[in-house]
């Protein structure tokens, strides 16, 4: 089974308008992590905001939001106020407390986000 | 700079040969990770390195590929007798630490091509 599930390929928005980017995970522990990265068409991994499973708010950092309801098992990403600069691919990933799998990130395959003028 | 430095950006080599790809994690991070990003498979974990621990080598798609990493610092991925299919960007990460809530920081990468 998909650790992470992102649904959306590929994604459109004007500039300055609000997105979301859809997230679902699948684990059965009760501590972990989930974070969310970007990539231009550059290559670099941009490391972009994060959640603990424990946390009761939703985590903020500057234009991005995440919108983690634990219930659903969904982190989504909220990006306010686009930018032609966020044009990239986001990945949603998920790190768990096991001891056999604690070091590794598992990603979705990706969203293609394109913000147009 | 102060980020995770990989070496070389570029590699591109012939079928059969061996390659070494390098990485020199954040100063200060005792966890270094191996990922590989494919079309056909998306990132894929490969290896990571705890301190003195023994490594996780469960994400090495077979026994060409090999990874060590000298004084809890720089870290070395070799594969050898290389095939087609292992063509993809290589990343490496560091974190401070393994908690769950520690971000990998990525570096920019090795794309690897396979003639």
């Amino acid at each position: 089974a998909q650790k992470i599930t992102q649904t959306q390929p590929g994604m459109f928005v004007q500039e300055k308008e609000a997105v979301t980017l859809d997230c679902t995970y699948d684990t059965s522990d009760q501590s972990y992590g989930l974070f969310w990265y970007k990539q231009p068409s550059s290559g670099e991994m941009i490391f972009l905001i994060y959640q603990g499973s424990y946390d009761e708010q939703n985590a903020t950092e500057g234009r991005y939001s995440l919108n983690f309801q634990k219930a659903r098992k969904s982190a989504n990403l909220v990006i306010s106020a686009s930018q032609l600069g966020d044009s990239a691919m986001y990945f949603c990933a998920m790190r768990e407390r096991r001891g056999s799998t604690l070091g590794r990130l598992y990603f979705g395959r990706g969203t293609q986000l394109t913000v147009w003028p | 700079g102060a980020g995770v430095s990989q070496s070389p950006s570029n590699k591109v080599t012939e079928k059969g040969k061996d390659v070494e790809l390098r990485c020199d994690p954040i100063s200060g991070h005792t966890a270094l990770y191996w990922y590989r990003q494919s079309l056909g498979q998306g990132l894929e974990f490969l290896i990571y390195f705890q301190g003195n621990s023994a490594p996780d080598k469960s994400g090495l798609p077979s026994d060409r590929f090999s990874a060590e990493r000298t004084g809890g610092s720089v870290s070395t991925l070799t594969i050898q007798r290389t095939q087609q299919e292992d063509s993809a960007v290589y990343l490496c990460a560091s974190s401070p630490s393994t908690g769950p809530l520690q971000p990998q920081h990525f570096g920019d990468g090795t794309r690897l091509s396979i003639l």
